[in-house]
């Protein structure tokens, strides 16, 4: 069964204190790795999609890397508008479907 | 407009009485979802679509079904709400990636419906 785990679950940063969130994950064959973007009240958006070890990607202020067991989102430089709950998720070989981590919410302070 | 709609936004119910949430999309996406979201335990997915007429079971499809008669709609019904089923539901599309085995990729989310059953 696939397994996800983020870490920490609530994190405050002041404007421009940059940090990274942690997914760890325990899958049979990785397909891909997910981050999402949820806002109160909205619906996930999607930000990246990693697909093997060694992998990065990078919008804006946020970057996505992947290792065999874990992945990061660094956040460089945080804006309050960054403020929302961040959602990893995997896909395994004998998975169809996602199986998406409870999320870290960020609170980004003027 | 790019996007997912969902209806109702907000239903309130009773135990028992038979509902149906749409979910529609403009973007010609094959594959298609339902998710619902509670607190402490995140999205879980309750069928997915990959074409019209291929549906299969997510991680919680007990007391759901789905339908994909068209490839723009992909309602979810609710046969017998139980008050365990209150929750927040997610309907969402996307095109297949090979590199995913043709599950979906870049998936957009809908608003959300909030479900309520009494």
């Amino acid at each position: 069964e696939d397994q996800v785990t983020q870490s920490p679950e609530a994190l405050r940063l002041q404007e421009g204190e940059s940090s990274s969130l942690n997914c760890s994950y325990t899958v049979s064959g990785l397909r891909g790795l997910f981050w999402y973007r949820q806002d109160p009240g909205k619906g996930p958006e999607f930000l990246f999609t990693l697909y093997s070890a060694g992998e990065e990607k990078e919008k804006e202020r946020l970057k996505a890397t992947l290792t065999k067991k874990e992945s990061f989102l660094h956040i460089t430089a945080p804006k309050p508008e960054d403020s929302a709950t961040y959602l990893c998720a995997v896909l395994g070989s004998s998975a169809r479907q996602l199986t998406f981590g409870s999320g870290t919410q960020l609170t980004v302070l003027p | 407009e790019a996007q997912v709609t969902q209806n109702p936004r907000y239903l309130i119910t009773v135990t028992g009485k038979k509902l149906t949430v749409t979910c529609s999309q403009n973007m010609n996406h094959e594959y298609m979802s339902w998710y619902r979201q509670d607190p402490g335990l995140g999205l879980r997915q309750i069928y997915y679509s990959m074409n019209v007429e291929v549906t299969d079971k997510g991680d919680v499809p007990e007391g759901y079904k789905v339908s994909r008669k068209e490839k723009r709609n992909f309602p979810l019904i609710l046969e017998s709400p139980s008050p365990n089923q209150t929750s927040l539901y997610f309907c969402a599309s996307s095109l297949p990636d090979a590199r995913l085995a043709g599950s979906g990729n870049e998936q957009f989310f809908g608003p959300g419906t909030r479900l309520t059953v009494l």
